[in-house]
């Protein structure tokens, strides 16, 4: 199974508004990392958040930790409709051999 | 080049025929991960090329899937006898040294259809 599990599976929300998206895994993390996807083609690295670390920023963008819950937020500020995309978080697993692990994914609709 | 780059960016082929798929990394990158993507799903894991390291390949469905990665630099992904289950996108990204360094970056994959 996925080591990465998202949730919502979808958002939809109005332009303005925050979303939030959570991310649950399973073993223990070297770090985890945020992505965005358009159209079903290449990913974009958004953030990456590492095991000692507990809040990241970046512009609109972030992202909590929670190594004791094994889970991870990505919060996005004021959305836009250019945000509509699906998002990804991946861990960097200790035992995964230096490979990430992708989730499911978050399918965000940003209405204007 | 500026970014990872992938060809063809479609692929229409018969059930049965073979394909192969090229990645060119950002120039310098040492780790290449090929993953593949079907409809609305997430990333699936295919092969993992580190510098000279032996690759890993645990992520591979079947024999019929192999990759090479020649001179450090380009990588292709074949599939031979396809079948209409290999239809999918197929992802190639590069990273400096692995995964704590920032992340990967994507190319724009290569959409295959089995027919």
């Amino acid at each position: 199974s996925q080591q990465g599990e998202e949730d919502p599976q979808a958002l939809s929300i109005q332009e303005g508004e925050n979303a939030t998206m959570n991310c649950s895994y399973k073993t223990s993390i070297n770090n985890l990392q945020w992505y965005r996807q358009n159209s079903g083609r290449g990913l974009v690295h958004l953030i990456l958040i590492r095991s000692n670390e507990r809040e990241k920023h970046s512009g609109r963008l972030r992202v909590t930790l929670d190594t004791s819950k094994k889970s991870s937020s990505l919060l996005i500020t004021a959305s836009r409709a250019a945000d509509t995309a699906s998002y990804f978080c991946a861990t960097d697993a200790i035992s995964g051999a230096g490979k990430l692990t992708f989730g499911q994914g978050t399918i965000l609709t940003v209405h204007p | 080049g500026a970014g990872v780059s992938q060809s063809p960016s479609n692929k229409v082929t018969e059930k049965g025929k073979d394909v192969e798929l090229r990645c060119d990394p950002i120039s310098g990158h040492t780790a290449l991960y090929w993953y593949r993507q079907s409809l609305g799903q997430g990333l699936e894991f295919l092969i993992y090329f580190q510098g000279n390291s032996a690759p890993d390949k645990s992520g591979l469905p079947s024999d019929r899937f192999s990759a090479e990665r020649t001179g450090g630099s380009v990588s292709t992904l074949t599939i031979q006898r396809t079948q209409q289950e290999d239809s999918a996108v197929y992802l190639c990204a590069s990273s400096l040294a692995g995964t704590g360094s920032g992340g990967y970056t994507f190319g724009s994959g290569t959409r295959l259809t089995v027919v």
